[in-house]
């Protein structure tokens, strides 16, 4: 099973108010990514988890923020929505050195602020 | 830093015509390449991958990609397309130093099949 799931599918937030994304996987995998897509743009990554290490971009650093209780389960936390929050949030696994640099996308979380 | 370009921002195909779709990357480093695929309303769906060897990969739903290190490019092409392949087409080779598994993505060719 190669599924990675997350939850909800949509949320409409806010400004100002937090929002809390849930991804989950059961391939085993040891990183888990979380990226931002807008329309007509890249995905651009926000932070990725190796194992209980949390990595942030530099340029996200303080805008985002991440937890994984478990290695199935990773979460991505806003703590104060504005406009420019509102995209897509895709959730990926993988499993970099056996596997290489495939990554296994979820379906998405489209975030709506306003 | 690796960067890639996909210079095609929007293509438009006919039904049953071939499609080609750029990408170049900048690591003077052979890399690992992924063309990964986004139907509307869902996530990325990997499409083909390559890693070593013969530089031409097949992929799923007839699609194959073609590897030229002279060239740094990776190039997607499909002989004959399917209203289903409007999509958008995302080239990434792996951003260069580290194990993090990190990519960078190519800002995306839209795909727009017509009948």
């Amino acid at each position: 099973d190669t599924t990675v799931k997350q939850n909800p599918r949509y949320k409409l937030a806010r400004v100002g108010k937090p929002v809390n994304l849930i991804c989950s996987q059961t391939m085993n995998h040891d990183t888990m990514y979380w990226y931002q897509k807008k329309p007509n743009q890249a995905p651009k990554l926000l932070l990725f988890y190796y194992d209980k290490i949390l990595n942030r971009e530099a340029d996200t650093f303080e805008k985002f923020q991440s937890s994984r209780p478990n290695n199935s389960f990773c979460s991505l936390y806003i703590g104060s929505a504005g406009l420019e929050y509102s995209a897509m949030y895709l959730c990926a696994s993988s499993r970099p050195r056996d596997w290489g640099y495939e990554q296994y996308f979820g379906p998405g979380t489209r975030l709506t602020v306003l | 830093a690796q960067s890639v370009t996909q210079p095609d921002a929007r293509v438009t195909v006919s039904e049953g015509a071939s499609l080609q779709l750029r990408c170049k990357y900048s690591s003077s480093v052979t890399p690992y390449l992924f063309w990964y695929v986004q139907y509307p309303r869902q996530g990325l769906q990997l499409l083909l991958k390559y890693y070593s060897g013969d530089p031409v990969v097949q992929g799923v739903n007839g699609f194959e990609a073609e590897f030229s290190k002279s060239n740094s490019s990776f190039h997607l092409r499909k002989a004959s397309v399917h209203w289903s392949d409007s999509a958008v087409y995302f080239c990434a080779p792996p951003r260069t130093g580290g194990l993090s598994g990190k990519l960078t993505f190519g800002e995306g060719t839209q795909v727009t099949v017509i009948s």
